[in-house]
């Protein structure tokens, strides 16, 4: 069975200084890994995605995030946050050998950047 | 292109009441999904559906049936409402086409309460 577990209920960090959002996974196939973030009272936006290939991916915002096979990992990460970075990220896996399309989604971590 | 829209934004509902959630896309998007989002919990799958009238459950599904009788839409009934239906709940489409890994576009979500 699919399941990913973010480790961290929130995450505070000052403006400026490098940030990580941690995420751990399990899947039975290939995994295809997502970050999401959601803004008070919107709906979840995507920022990235790994599929193959390259470990690190670069996404939207200056977001980037870091495939790690051997450790089950994702986590996201920006060189230096912002302000308004400050928000409810969610990582998702689907199993890549299926065709259902199914993400499941870790309980999600609060990032609060302050001034 | 209005991506996934859903209707209403807002419901309360007594216990034993009926209502449908709408959920509509105009991307031509195989996959749909409908989510729920509780505090502390993240986003739980509720069903899916990978295309017209194929339909499917996901972690959570009782309590709520859907259709899908068209490309465009898939609306989400709940038969008897119940005070733990109390959430945020999300639509989502995605491409599927098989192993492709493509990521969810959301909806704003509907809040519902339940007294």
């Amino acid at each position: 069975a699919q399941s990913v577990a973010q480790p961290e209920d929130q995450v505070n960090v000052a403006e400026g200084n490098p940030l990580t959002v941690k995420c751990t996974y399990s899947v039975s196939g290939n995994p295809y890994l997502f970050w999401y973030v959601q803004y008070p009272n919107r709906g979840l936006q995507f920022l990235l995605k790994y599929i193959t290939g390259d470990n690190l991916v670069k996404g939207s915002y200056g977001f980037e995030a870091e495939f790690n096979k051997s450790q089950t990992s994702f986590h996201l990460k920006k060189p230096s946050a912002l302000v308004s970075d400050s928000a409810l990220y969610f990582c998702a896996v689907r199993d890549g050998s299926s065709n259902t399309g199914k993400l499941i989604f870790g309980q999600g971590t609060t990032l609060q950047v302050k001034p | 292109n209005a991506g996934v829209t859903q209707t209403p934004k807002f419901q309360v509902l007594k216990t034993g009441q009926s209502m449908t959630l709408q959920c509509a896309q105009d991307m031509n998007h195989e996959y749909m999904s409908w989510y729920r989002q509780d505090p502390g919990m993240g986003l739980r799958l509720i069903h899916y559906s990978v295309g017209a009238g194929i339909t499917d459950q996901g972690e959570v599904p009782n309590g709520y049936n859907v259709s899908r009788s068209t490309t465009e839409d898939f609306p989400l009934r709940l038969l008897s409402a119940a005070p733990s239906q109390t959430s945020v709940y999300f639509c989502a489409s995605s491409y599927s086409k098989g192993t492709g890994a493509y990521e969810q576009y959301f909806g704003p979500g509907t809040r519902l309460t339940v007294t």
